[in-house]
């Protein structure tokens, strides 16, 4: 299994509303990735989780808020979004942190 | 800080022509660099991955790359190219001594593959 999986596919939430991002992978990799991108764009890092254990969080706003409960499994917790956080959301996994990373297919959110 | 230039912002070749995207980086002792290709709505698909050991490395497609230290370049070359390759290509590196292990992606080559 080389894949990692990201639910759901697209997303449309009001400003006001909670919800989560679902990124699994099945590899036994040890590092998780939370890419942002803009149309045209390069993906943007926000999160990395190393081990389990947040290392790198590139002063995302507080309305972002990721979490690995395990070594397989890493969310993202959207809450009071604005529209301009409108994007595909791509998680990512690699067997350490800065060896070559397995990206989803993305998640793309519409904030209305 | 580290950082990676594509100077081709878009390349247009015609099929089964060679084609050449460029990518430069920042010096550093120590990188990992990589090769990604994006269709359009999709995430990103490794093509090559350069860590160590010989400097010519072959990926997936029929793909290649050349690291070469001295000019700080990771360029990615490919000798016949198809109108499947239209894509948007992603170079980046890791840079091992920050310390942070995060990459760095350039701003990305879309590849037109003319019929």
């Amino acid at each position: 299994d080389t894949e990692v999986t990201q639910t759901p596919k697209h997303l449309v939430m009001g400003m006001t509303n909670k919800k989560s991002l679902k990124c699994e992978q099945h590899m036994g990799h040890r590092a998780m990735y939370w890419y942002k991108q803009k149309a045209k764009k390069p993906p943007e890092l926000m999160f990395v989780y190393s081990y389990e254990k947040l290392s790198i969080n590139e002063s995302v706003p507080s309305r972002f808020s990721p979490e690995c409960p395990n070594s397989s499994l890493l969310n993202l917790h959207l809450h009071a979004l604005q529209p301009e956080d409108s994007a595909l959301y791509l998680c990512a996994s690699s067997p350490l942190a800065g060896t070559e990373a397995f990206f989803g297919q993305g998640t793309r959110l519409t904030v209305v | 800080a580290q950082s990676v230039t594509q100077l081709d912002s878009q390349v247009p070749v015609f099929e089964e022509a060679p084609v050449e995207l460029r990518c430069n980086y920042s010096s550093s002792v120590s990188v990992y660099l990589f090769w990604y290709v994006q269709y359009p709505n999709q995430g990103l698909q490794l093509l090559l991955k350069y860590l160590s050991g010989s400097t010519l490395v072959k990926g997936i497609n029929g793909f290649e790359a050349e690291f070469n230290k001295s000019q700080t370049s990771f360029h990615l070359r490919k000798p016949s190219v198809h109108i499947s390759d239209t894509a948007e290509y992603f170079c980046a590196v890791s840079d091992l001594s920050s310390g942070t292990y995060k990459y760095i992606f350039g701003t990305g080559t879309r590849l037109k593959v003319l019929a």
